[in-house]
């Protein structure tokens, strides 16, 4: 099976930066995607990763370390409709290449 | 469509009656899955569709739960002899083809409360 956590929530302020981590044990790993959802909407996509190292994308950047089993989602210049909740999901061959999720980070932006 | 659509949006129902549950993807995408999300909580797998098969039905919770897909397009998802705990938002995605690499497109979910 799969393991994944990252923290259940998160506060921070205004134009600053935030990093969300994610930490995952599966075999066969397949690839790491993270996902916006804002409260009562559908989960929009916002990063994938497959290689080691940064993908960066305007505010947002996404960061894989495979040995590790470690990702994190950063947003930069906070602004108040960042606040929802970050899913990170992890795909793997042995499991039916299916996308298992983790519980969601729910960040709160405060001014 | 221009997106995956699902109906209805809000469904409530009495303990121990039948519902069936709504999904049309985007046209041409080939792979279809159900999610469910109890409040704040994330998302638990219930099952996906290549096509019009589901070859792997073993992440839906019980067998009052069962989903079909015809045509290669719409599916629903049938939950028979409701209970108060299947109440959560019941999630629809699709993607191009079925693969770890492909990202999902979500429908705005139905959200079910059973009293």
């Amino acid at each position: 099976g799969q393991n994944i956590d990252q923290p259940t929530e998160m506060t921070a302020t205004e134009g600053a930066i935030v990093q969300i981590n994610c930490t995952y044990q599966t075999s066969g790993f397949n690839g790491l995607f993270w996902y916006q959802q804002h409260a009562g909407e559908a989960p929009t996509f916002l990063s994938y990763n497959v290689l080691d190292g940064l993908e960066e994308k305007g505010r947002f950047s996404s960061f894989l370390s495979r040995s590790k089993g470690y990702s994190y989602l950063l947003l930069k210049e906070l602004q108040m409709k960042d606040s929802a909740s970050y899913l990170c999901a992890v795909g793997a061959n042995n499991a039916g290449n299916m996308l298992t999720f983790g519980g969601g980070t729910r960040l709160m932006v405060k001014p | 469509g221009a997106g995956v659509s699902q109906s209805p949006s809000n469904k409530v129902t009495e303990k121990g009656k039948d519902v069936e549950l709504r999904c049309d993807p985007i046209s041409g995408h080939t792979a279809l899955y159900w999610y469910r999300q109890s409040l704040g909580q994330g998302l638990e797998f219930l099952i996906y569709f290549q096509g019009n098969s589901a070859p792997d039905k073993s992440g839906l919770p019980s067998d009052r739960f069962s989903a079909e897909r015809t045509g290669g397009s719409v599916s629903t998802l049938t939950i028979q002899r409701t209970q108060q705990e299947d109440s959560a938002v019941y999630l629809c995605a699709s993607s191009l083809a079925f693969s770890t690499n492909e990202k999902l497109f979500f429908g705005s979910g139905t959200q079910l409360s059973v009293l």
